[in-house]
């Protein structure tokens, strides 16, 4: 299995409050992924990361922030959580963006009452 | 925002049996199509990922087909077992984009 580590597991929040997911690798890949992943819509890209402090938007973006100040860290913030924003958060990395399969990590439950 | 259709949703086979689902993409700017599979309580795994028009990709029991032209992708599960129940999932990625997954086929294979 690909060295991929999410935390926490599980959350629980309250609206309003901001929530940091965690993302770490122990592949040294170069591209590294957050996904939401909600019934009758698949997984969503909502940011991801090509290198150390590079990153760009998915097609879900609105209310999350990303940060990577490292190789080997993807944090995933939401600033302000909804109550739409409820989901299982996936991480996910890859050696390449050309023709490379991805890698996830086990998921993160986040449940905002 | 890139249309990724999957189907059937979901489908039961007999175990023995063998089965097919399909996935469709938008037939320009092709670049990969993947396919994973996604256990319960597991995380995604990568199965094929396949670049070329008329690819053919095989994994044991299962495999896959790719029509770029068309814009389609097959995959296949030949003598269905138990431990293939599982939800399919394709990706397309298109040239200057990122991978665009499609809904999933959620396969229960009956004993």
């Amino acid at each position: 299995d690909a060295g991929i580590t999410q935390s926490p597991r599980h959350k629980v929040t309250e609206t309003g409050t901001p929530v940091t997911l965690r993302c770490h690798q122990t592949e040294n890949h170069r591209y590294m992924y957050w996904y939401r992943q909600d019934p009758g819509h698949g997984l969503r890209l909502i940011h991801y990361s090509y290198g150390v402090k590079d990153t760009d938007k998915g097609e879900v973006s609105d209310g999350y922030s990303v940060s990577r100040s490292k190789t080997e860290d993807f944090l995933l913030t939401l600033e302000s959580a909804t109550s739409s924003q409820t989901s299982v958060y996936f991480c996910a990395i890859s050696q390449g963006v050309d023709n490379e399969k991805l890698f996830f990590g086990s998921g993160t439950q986040l449940s905002v009452l | 925002i890139l249309n990724v259709e999957q189907s059937p949703q979901s489908l039961h086979v007999q175990e023995g049996d063998s089965t097919n689902f399909t996935c469709s993409f938008p037939s320009s700017n092709f670049y990969a199509l993947h396919w994973y599979r996604w256990e319960t309580a597991k995380s995604p795994e990568a199965l094929f990922v396949m670049t070329l028009n008329g690819d053919e990709k095989k994994k044991g029991r299962i495999s896959a087909t790719l029509n770029t032209k068309e814009g389609y992708s097959y995959l296949y599960i030949k003598g269905s077992q138990p431990e293939d129940s599982a939800t399919y999932l394709c990706a397309f990625l298109a040239a200057g984009n990122k991978l665009t997954f499609g809904g999933g086929t959620r396969v229960l294979v009956k004993p």
